[in-house]
């Protein structure tokens, strides 16, 4: 079983679409919970990050980490083109060097 | 942008020969990570380094190695290169690179091994 299993999509929705994307992991010493975004042919640029169990919310998006299910999501409301970009959750643990681990990535396209 | 650079952003060479990637991490940070992205894979962690010092080693080859110069900037030879080798090798920073901190990514170098 992998650490992290995301769903690849692609992910296609309309224009101000609420969207939901999700990980699970296997790993119950993962503490540190991260979205990014990448465009193509970019690098990942931090979206959220999260510590433990809980919510948090910054302008259209919310991260919400269940540790109960090991279970991670990311929503965007009123999703615009400009959102449209592969997004990767990645994870860690509690530890000095702990190393991120990362989901494959799920491709989401916003259609005007 | 990140503030995280990454040289050169492209590189094309052919199987068995070595190359040199360069990263410098943004100002005042003293954490350096690399990573490989392909698209069987996802995203890699490969080696982490503090202050020139090699903190955590994840899923890198052999045939790979690191270091980390005293200004801080990074570099990561690739040797014996592989077809399988081809992929976009990102490196990422941070201030200290602890649990609590996050880590900003490159731009990436996109290797092809012929």
């Amino acid at each position: 079983q992998k650490e992290v299993e995301q769903d690849p999509g692609p992910l296609s929705v309309p224009e101000g679409a609420i969207v939901s994307l999700n990980c699970t992991y296997s790993n119950s010493a993962f503490q540190y919970f991260m979205w990014y975004r990448q465009y193509s042919r970019k690098g990942p640029e931090l979206l959220m990050y999260t510590y433990s169990s809980g919510n948090k919310e910054d302008g259209r998006f919310t991260a919400q980490v269940d540790k109960s299910s090991k279970y991670i999501s990311l929503f965007i409301r009123d999703s615009q083109p400009s959102d449209s970009a592969t997004y990767l959750c990645a994870m860690r643990g509690q530890g000095g060097s702990e190393k991120l681990v990362f989901g494959k990535g799920t491709k989401l396209t916003v259609n005007p | 942008d990140s503030g995280v650079t990454q040289t050169p952003k492209h590189l094309i060479t052919a199987t068995g020969q070595r190359v040199t990637l360069r990263c410098s991490p943004r100002s005042g940070d003293l954490s350096v990570y690399w990573y490989q992205q392909s698209l069987d894979q996802g995203l890699q962690f490969l080696i982490h380094y503090y202050n020139g010092e090699e903190r955590a080693k994840g899923n890198i080859l052999e045939r790979f190695s690191a270091q980390q110069f005293p200004d801080l900037h990074s570099e990561l030879n690739l040797s014996s290169l592989e077809l399988g080798d081809s992929a976009l090798y990102f490196c990422a920073s941070s201030v200290q690179g602890t649990y609590q901190e996050t880590q900003y990514f490159g731009p990436g170098t996109r290797l092809l091994v012929l």
